[in-house]
């Protein structure tokens, strides 16, 4: 089975960096998915991490650590429009590479 | 056109009531879910589907059932709808790729 864990909420002020932990526990890891979802709306693909490092893409950045089973997410130079949850995803072979979502991390950013 | 389709987007409906909610894609993915999503809460799996053949519950699938009519068709079905499935459902397709999931633009239910 697997076991991701993110913290339920978070508030950071505009302008600001925001770091998002995960943590997660499985048998058969092939990959980290994260995804920004707006109140009522579709979840979005934000990034995807399957290598130990940094994957850089604008504003926003997501770092893995496979022995650890940690990635993050960091948001820079946050907007009002930032405001959403977050949802850490975690792929597994064993599974038939199935995504397991996390429950989300709701950020609110405050002027 | 969206990637992927559900129908309708709001639905209220009465205690007892026989409801289908419907999905289509055009992404050629074979791989399709189901989620459910509550409140505050995170994505909960119903149903999915790897190919036309392939039928499988998720963590929640009482109350529910599926039909895959066709690559790009998965729809789900609730057989008497309870006041408890009142949420928002999702629809998503994969390739086992880069992407993950693409998501529909969900349908909120409403059971009164």
């Amino acid at each position: 089975g697997q076991n991701i864990d993110q913290p339920t909420e978070m508030t950071a002020t505009e302008g600001a960096i925001v770091q998002i932990n995960c943590t997660y526990q499985t048998s058969g890891f092939n990959g980290l998915f994260w995804y920004q979802q707006h109140a009522g709306e579709a979840p979005t693909f934000l990034s995807y991490n399957v290598l130990d490092g940094l994957e850089e893409k604008g504003r926003f950045s997501s770092f893995l650590s496979r022995s650890k089973g940690y990635s993050y997410l960091l948001l820079k130079e946050l907007q009002m429009k930032d405001s959403a949850s977050y949802l850490c995803a975690v792929r597994d072979r064993n599974a038939g590479n199935m995504l397991t979502f996390g429950g989300g991390t709701r950020l609110m950013v405050k002027p | 056109d969206a990637d992927v389709t559900q129908t309708p987007r709001n639905r209220i409906t009465k205690t007892g009531k026989r409801i289908m909610l419907e999905c289509s894609q055009t992404k050629g993915h074979d791989r399709m879910y189901w989620y459910r999503q509550d409140p505050g809460l995170g994505l909960r799996l119903i149903y999915y589907s790897f190919d036309v053949k392939d039928i499988n519950k998720g963590e929640i699938s009482d109350g529910y059932s599926v039909s895959r009519q066709a690559q790009a068709k998965f729809s789900l079905s609730l057989e008497s709808a309870i006041p408890n499935q009142t949420a928002l459902y999702f629809c998503a397709t994969s390739d086992g790729g880069y992407y993950g999931y693409t998501f529909g633009s969900g349908t909120r239910l409403t059971v009164v």
